[in-house]
């Protein structure tokens, strides 16, 4: 039972648009949220993160927006580049620590010069 | 220049074959994981350890084997036992597992002759 979902198998966004990538989590329990970039043939590197505490969580191009009554995340990327272009994760914890951590599916996205 | 070490990059394993998987980092950090991923599904956890001759099973450690004799090494070994083996490993290693952020290698990409 997929506990954190990304609906959205690839998004493709023409270059200095607004990305929004979307993330659904079912566990209310859930109160730290994470976001990995992948690129192909490389391990996930973290991008961003948000505590439950906070509705939004902003690190240059990169900002994390959470509704935890919807129970939705979303990451912005603005403008989007082409080097964007990567497998995005994200991932929820329940405060349990890095040992529980439940990651999406992945959303492909490609950034169009 | 720290970071997480996988190798090999891809590996051949034979009916009925155990095979091992290298993970080595140098960030010192405490806690490590294997991850399996498969296509459409999220990362899922095999096996993490906490500390140096600790570690503990995730969710799917059936067929799977770890050992943690030094902080710096995390080896995983697919045994026989696994029926369903073909997949993109990747290790992880994290502060502790109170520290959500974790820190992935390459990945070891496993096929079954």
């Amino acid at each position: 039972d997929q506990q954190v979902k990304q609906n959205s198998p690839s998004l493709s966004v023409q270059e200095g648009r607004i990305s929004i990538l979307n993330c659904d989590y079912t566990n209310s329990m859930f109160d730290y949220f994470l976001w990995y970039k992948k690129y192909p043939a490389e391990g996930p590197t973290f991008l961003i993160s948000i505590s439950s505490i906070k509705d939004k969580n902003e690190d240059g191009r990169f900002t994390v927006f959470l509704n935890k009554s919807a129970k939705h995340l979303s990451l912005h990327i603005v403008p989007s580049q082409p080097g964007d272009s990567a497998v995005y994760f994200c991932a929820a914890s329940a405060g349990t620590g890095a040992n529980n951590l439940f990651f999406g599916t992945g959303t492909r996205l490609t950034v169009i010069p | 220049d720290g970071g997480i070490t996988q190798s090999p990059k891809y590996l051949f394993r034979k009916e009925g074959q155990n095979v091992t998987l290298s993970c080595e980092q140098n960030l010192n950090h405490d806690a490590m994981y294997w991850y399996r991923q498969d296509p459409g599904q999220g990362l899922r956890l095999i096996y993490y350890s906490q500390i140096v001759n600790d570690f503990q099973k995730g969710d799917i450690a059936e067929g799977y084997s770890v050992s943690r004799e030094k902080k710096e090494s995390f080896p995983l070994t697919v045994t026989s036992a696994q029926k369903n083996p073909t997949a993109f490993y990747l290790c992880a290693s994290s502060i502790g597992t109170h520290e959500e952020t974790q820190y992935f290698g390459p990945g070891t990409r496993l096929l079954v002759l």
